[in-house]
């Protein structure tokens, strides 16, 4: 298996423009989160989904993002406009439905707003 | 929710000496399990050692062991013979049994010290 694969690894995007985030999931997982990585802050859960089903968003820092999952193969994180405050690195993970397994991350995606 | 505390943002070691990485957590679940990843340089997020609440003796990998106190909400990760390779970050993680998310601490940073 490949394993959890995120694109794009690196984003450098301006101010004010819509950033995408995409992810694929290893197969047969479902549960997929997705996490934000600052020094500031370390991982912040900022939504996960349940076979395809958003369980809580309440870790999403703003209405500017929005995450979907329309099948159990991909996801996006979308932000909407980007900020310079958005900068970080955006991580997905998935796992089986089973609370003691672990939850298997993408290489991440640097993004970069300026 | 629940939260997941690491007090040392950073610990340094010398090569082949032991160290503890501490990490606390609150919770009114009874049925969770707890995970300490390993993050190098690289990005990548890797599992090091599991630990289910509900199990009294101390998970062991091989260097690695955790010192879970239930009562206390503690579960804190020992390194043995440390060895230039475990330079890191390090995370601990929360998995609820109940609604399956998994929360992370900001992590530690480690060196080793040659």
């Amino acid at each position: 298996d490949a394993g959890v694969i995120q694109s794009p690894r690196h984003e450098v995007t301006e101010m004010g423009q819509e950033v995408t985030l995409r992810c694929k999931p290893i197969s047969g997982h479902n549960s997929l989160f997705w996490y934000r990585q600052t020094m500031m802050r370390g991982l912040e859960l900022l939504i996960y989904f349940n076979n395809n089903v958003p369980i809580d968003d309440s870790g999403m820092p703003e209405d500017r993002f929005s995450a979907k999952m329309p099948n159990a193969s991909f996801s996006t994180l979308k932000i909407q406009p980007s900020e310079p405050r958005d900068s970080a690195v955006y991580f997905c993970a998935s796992s089986l439905g089973l609370a003691n397994t672990e939850a298997f991350f993408g290489q991440g995606t640097r993004l970069t707003v300026v | 929710a629940q939260t997941v505390t690491q007090s040392q943002p950073e610990m340094s070691v010398q090569e082949a000496e032991t160290v503890t990485l501490s990490c606390t957590y609150d919770t009114s679940e009874s049925d969770y399990y707890l995970f300490w990843y390993k993050q190098p340089p690289s990005r990548q997020m890797i599992l090091v050692i599991r630990q289910e609440a509900y199990k009294q003796q101390n998970a062991t990998e091989n260097r690695f062991s955790v010192n879970f106190q239930k009562a206390a909400k503690s579960f804190s990760l020992k390194i043995s013979d440390s060895q230039l390779g475990d330079a890191a970050m390090y995370f601990c993680a929360y998995r609820s049994g109940n609604n399956n998310d998994m929360r992370f601490g900001a992590g530690t940073r480690l060196t080793v010290k040659p």
